[in-house]
């Protein structure tokens, strides 16, 4: 198995564009989870899905974020409009049980 | 709600020492317990988890690491430290069923003197 892959591996975007990454989690896995990682606030859970529907988004940040899974192979994280302090490392996560495998995540950096 | 501390933001160790992180708990009854490590640029690979039964649990890379259920603690131990042991280690905390999300400490960096 390729593992969890996330798209972009960086992504450099400018104040007020708009930011999408993707996550393909690992085949089989029916639950799904985006973290964001700072030095400030280490590693926080945004959000997460069981079998695509979504379960708790406590910790989106505010409207600007939002996340879909319209498959069972496929979720996207939206940042729109993006700022500066937006910039962090982003994981996807994937799992069947109780053991979570991360992708390599997207280093996302807003000027 | 379940919350992780790991006291030690940054710890350095002589290569060859033996290495202990901590990290404690709170939530009311076991979680399940997991330690993860990321190397700069890296995503997070699993260390070592505790799920039940024996309380002192094997890793990979010769890690181990002890639940002590009543001191809320789960740290983790190496008995000899290697160079490219140097790392982010990141304590984590789920509760104990299926569906649910791994909940962070904030971390502790591990610097490997000479």
């Amino acid at each position: 198995d390729a593992g969890v892959i996330q798209s972009p591996r960086h992504e450099v975007t400018e104040m007020g564009q708009e930011v999408t990454l993707r996550c393909k989690p690992i085949s089989g896995h029916n639950s799904l989870f985006w973290y964001r990682q700072t030095m400030m606030r280490g590693l926080e859970l945004l959000i997460y899905f069981n079998n695509n529907v979504p379960i708790d988004d406590s910790g989106m940040p505010e409207d600007r974020f939002s996340a879909k899974m319209p498959n069972a192979s496929f979720s996207t994280l939206k940042i729109q409009p993006s700022e500066p302090r937006d910039s962090a490392v982003y994981f996807c996560a994937s799992s069947s049980g109780g053991e979570d495998t991360f992708g390599s995540g997207t280093r996302l950096t807003v000027v | 709600a379940q919350s992780v501390t790991q006291p030690d933001i940054h710890i350095t160790v002589s290569e060859g020492a033996s290495l202990e992180l901590r990290c404690n708990y709170s939530y009311g009854a076991t979680p399940y317990l997991f330690w993860y490590v990321q190397s700069p640029g890296q995503g997070l690979q699993l260390l070592l988890k505790y799920f039940s039964g024996d309380t002192l649990v094997q890793g990979i890379k010769g890690f181990e690491a002890e639940f002590k259920r009543s001191q809320s603690s789960f740290n983790l131990r190496k008995p000899s430290v290697h160079w490219s042991d140097a790392a982010e280690y990141c304590c984590a905390v789920k509760v104990p069923q299926a569906g649910t999300a791994l909940i962070f400490g904030k971390g502790t960096t591990l610097s490997v003197s000479s």
